[in-house]
Formats: C-alpha cells, sequence, structure tokens
C-alpha cells in the first residue's frame, strides 16, 4: 500500500531535549516536506527536499532541521525543543505532476 | 507571495442541506489549486484538484469546486451533507502541481441532524 508514515504518533517532552520525527515513504517519490498545523493557522511549510541530498528551508524554519540522506526518508529534528514548537506535524511527499500525500501527522507536546 | 484567504472559520450545517465553502487566492502567476479534508485525529485527504482546463472541477465524495480566475476563488460545494461529512477543510495553493503548498486556515463544518 502506497503511503507516508511517521513516528512517532504521539510525544511529549521537555524543553530542550532533543527529538528526532521520522518520516518514510514508499512511492519512490522525489519531493518531500514537512508542515505543521496549528489552529487558525492552517498548515506551514517548515522545509522541503527535491531529491537526496537537497534540503531548502521553508516558511517556518527556526529552530527545526532536516536531513535527506536516503529518497525514502526524511526525518525532522528538533536540537532544543521548546513549548512554541507544540503543534501537530505532517510529512508529505510528491513526485512531479501529482498532487502531495500526506501522512497520519504526529502531536508534539514540549512542556 | 501567494496567500489563501478562508473566509468562514466555522460552517454549522443540518444533515441533507448544501453547503459552500469560500477560498480566495492572491497570486500573479498561474497556480494549482487544492481542496484538502482532514477528519477528526487523521491526516489530509486530497478531494479534488484544479491544474489546468474545465474550471468546474469534481472530487470525491460529491464534492465539487469551481476556479474563477477573474475573482481569483476556488469555492468548494457539496449540494447535501452527511453526517460523515463533519471535518476541517483546507483550501491550498500552490505554484506547480506537486510543490510547496500555501494553505488556508481552514474551514471547520459541523454537520447535524
Amino acid at each position: 500500500e502506497a503511503q507516508v508514515t511517521q513516528n512517532p504518533r504521539y510525544l511529549i517532552t521537555v524543553t530542550g531535549k532533543k527529538l528526532t520525527v521520522t518520516c518514510s515513504q514508499n512511492m519512490n517519490h522525489e519531493y518531500m516536506s514537512w508542515y505543521r498545523q496549528d489552529p487558525g493557522l492552517g498548515l506551514r511549510q517548515i522545509y522541503y527536499s527535491m531529491n537526496v541530498e537537497v534540503t531548502d528551508k521553508g516558511d517556518v524554519p527556526e529552530g527545526y532541521k532536516v536531513s535527506r540522506k536516503e529518497k525514502r526518508n526524511f526525518p525532522l529534528i528538533l536540537e532544543s525543543p521548546s513549548p512554541n514548537q507544540t503543534s501537530l506535524y505532517f510529512c508529505a511527499s510528491s513526485s512531479s505532476g501529482n498532487e502531495q500525500f500526506f501522512g497520519p501527522g504526529t502531536r508534539l507536546t514540549v512542556l | 507571495a501567494q496567500s489563501v484567504t478562508q473566509l468562514d472559520s466555522q460552517v454549522p450545517v443540518f444533515e441533507e442541506a448544501p453547503v459552500e465553502l469560500r477560498c480566495n487566492y492572491s497570486s500573479s502567476v498561474s497556480v494549482y489549486l487544492f481542496w484538502y479534508v482532514q477528519y477528526p485525529n487523521q491526516g489530509l485527504q486530497l478531494l479534488l484538484k484544479y491544474l489546468s482546463g474545465s474550471t468546474l472541477v469534481k472530487g470525491i465524495n460529491g464534492f465539487e469546486a469551481e476556479f474563477n480566475k477573474s475573482q481569483t476563488s476556488f469555492h468548494l460545494r457539496k449540494p447535501s451533507v452527511h453526517i460523515s461529512d463533519t471535518a476541517e477543510y483546507f483550501c491550498a495553493v500552490s505554484d506547480d502541481s506537486w510543490g510547496k503548498l500555501q494553505f488556508g486556515a481552514g474551514t471547520q463544518v459541523v454537520v447535524t441532524p
């Protein structure tokens, strides 16, 4: 089944404790992206990647890092999480000519 | 830069009644337009998309949308809603058919019997 998977689905952590949210797709898509969803703001792009080893900032990149060492994986790294990064995070992937497919989301709470 | 405005944050509607969700965008270039639906505690699912061609686009679950270039709008409609249509709906715009999406703030649809 074609899908985008994210782990973990739920995470509660404390300020400053490094964490990684994984994202994997099995559709051989070139393009992958991370969004955060906050009430009243819709989804905003954090980082994106056009292909392996090619990443770039989206609209709200501060406090986040990403890497794209393999085509299927695009982890989101929070080196020192803060409470304002409490949010619902979505990974998405697509290929040329096709719409983006979204993962199920990761709900992160930073205390 | 593109922006997307969803004019209604919440739309209450009775079962079997019609619903229209409004979406306006600002862009100086050709755009690709999308509507996504998010059911409670789930990810986003594509309802429909406009890439080119006919301005009336039909999607899944009986939804349709009309692209109006002069009014820069892409309103979503359904002639008769079901309880299961209770969800949040997001309008999105992109410069290409597969890249970065600029989302609106979302419209929460609540269907009651």
